[in-house]
């Protein structure tokens, strides 16, 4: 079965520049979740979706972040504009309700 | 307010010996605990889970260990090997609303396992 899938796996952009990151989540699970993880802070939570609806969005640091989710099978984070700070690796998680989190690869992001 | 707190960021254990990796967290609420396993370049991997209401939980070589009134756990692997070596993080979740779905993270433990 494939796992939790994430594009792309690595970008680098400038500051301003508008980003999206892309998840797809397991077949099956209606649950999905947003992390970012730094050195500082560790994983955190920026926002958790439930078939389709985003039903915690308090971890978002700010307005220059949105996230959809426009079917069941696809999400995007997006920065815009991204600044220096939001450097990071994002990843994706989903699951079934609340059972298990099952992570995808990540997206490292670099902006300049 | 560090609500989950892996208070070794490194470990090193000889191969076919054992490894233990703790966690201690603050909050009463917190019913239900993961360990997650991650390697370089490569998101988490669930490892094993452990409900409130157990004190043991067994995989294979991976057994967790809680202590509710220590608020404490503890990941045994048994024997350990090279491939074991990697990043492990601990989680916790309990209560309602955000406290149901949202897993709140310790900062990991680096396990280095020594051939």
């Amino acid at each position: 079965d494939a796992g939790v899938i994430q594009s792309p796996r690595h970008e680098v952009t400038e500051m301003g520049q508008e980003v999206t990151l892309r998840c797809k989540p397991i077949s099956g699970h209606n649950s999905l979740f947003w992390y970012r993880q730094t050195m500082m802070r560790g994983l955190e939570l920026l926002i958790y979706f439930n078939n389709n609806v985003p039903i915690d969005d308090s971890g978002m640091p700010e307005d220059r972040f949105s996230a959809k989710m426009p079917n069941a099978s696809f999400s995007t984070l997006k920065i815009q504009p991204s600044e220096p700070r939001d450097s990071a690796v994002y990843f994706c998680a989903s699951s079934r309700d609340i059972e298990t989190q099952y992570f995808g690869p990540g997206t490292r992001l670099l902006v300049l | 307010d560090q609500q989950v707190k892996q208070n070794s960021p490194s470990l090193s254990v000889q191969e076919g010996r054992i490894s233990i990796l703790n966690c201690d967290y603050t909050n009463s609420m917190f019913d239900y605990f993961l360990w997650y396993k991650k390697y370089p370049a490569e998101g988490p991997t669930f490892l094993i889970s452990i409900s409130s209401i157990k004190d043991k939980n067994e995989d294979g070589r991976f057994t967790v260990f809680l202590n509710k009134s220590a608020k404490h756990l503890s990941l045994h692997i048994v024997p350990s090997q090279p491939g074991d070596s990697a990043v492990y993080f601990c989680a916790a979740r309990g209560g309602s609303g955000a406290g149901s779905y949202q897993l709140t993270f310790g900062k990991g433990t680096k396990l280095s396992v020594i051939p």
